[in-house]
């Protein structure tokens, strides 16, 4: 079947860097999305990996390595309003989203 | 930037009444539209695609017959919760892909939340 795994909450301090991780398991891949979901609001697109590497866009950037089934999102200078749920998804060979469940992001002043 | 707009925000319905919501594409035509059922701290799960013209297609374990889709024209696409219970409260998502683009380009609307009493 078809997984994505992602912590399901992290904390961070207010300014610091975060990392959360994603690993998934797809029939098929044709790239893998980040987006960040606040409380109660639709996702916003925050990157598209296809390739692999790190794609870097202002405070946030995004790592993909195809082989081992893995990315993450970095944020760096964390501020209070980042505090959102990050959605990893994932392209099957259909282009059909897989999504993962979200990990919650807590920002401490 | 594409813009996508979901009417009702929030809605509040008895059991056994039907519920419509509306996602519009503001300025750009949609051939294709996707709607997600998202339940509280789950991903968010895929309900059907509905492309322009054309009957919807939809994901295995939804019924076609309690959640009817209608894309009747590029920028609407319609979907009705019928005979609405309980454990259909949930938040719902439309997505728009707009003409000519590719798969990469897809945008979200604000979300509908739905609490059946």
């Amino acid at each position: 079947g078809q997984n994505i795994d992602q912590p399901t909450e992290m904390t961070a301090t207010e300014g610091a860097i975060v990392q959360i991780n994603c690993t998934y398991q797809t029939s098929g891949f044709n790239g893998l999305f980040w987006y960040q979901q606040h409380a109660g609001e639709a996702p916003t697109f925050l990157s598209y990996n296809v390739l692999d590497g790190l794609e870097e866009k202002g405070r946030f950037s995004s790592f993909l390595s195809r082989s081992k089934g893995y990315s993450y999102l970095l944020l760096k200078e964390l501020q209070m309003k980042d505090s959102a749920s990050y959605l990893c998804a994932v392209w099957d060979s259909n282009y059909q989203l897989i999504w993962g469940a979200g990990t919650k992001l807590i920002i401490k002043p | 930037g594409a813009v996508v707009s979901q009417h009702p925000s929030r809605v509040i319905c008895k059991s056994g009444t039907s519920v419509k919501i509306e996602c519009r594409s503001l300025d750009f035509q949609a051939t294709t539209m996707f709607w997600y059922r998202q339940f509280p701290k789950k991903s968010l799960m895929l309900m059907a695609t509905s492309n322009e013209g054309s009957k919807a297609t939809y994901e295995q374990g939804v019924e076609k017959d309690k959640f009817l889709i209608n894309h009747a024209s590029l920028t609407l696409s319609t979907l009705t919760v019928t005979s609405a219970h309980p454990e259909d409260s949930s938040f719902y998502i439309c997505s728009a892909r707009p003409r000519n683009k590719g798969p990469l380009e897809q945008f979200f609307g604000p979300g509908t939340r739905l609490t059946v009493l």
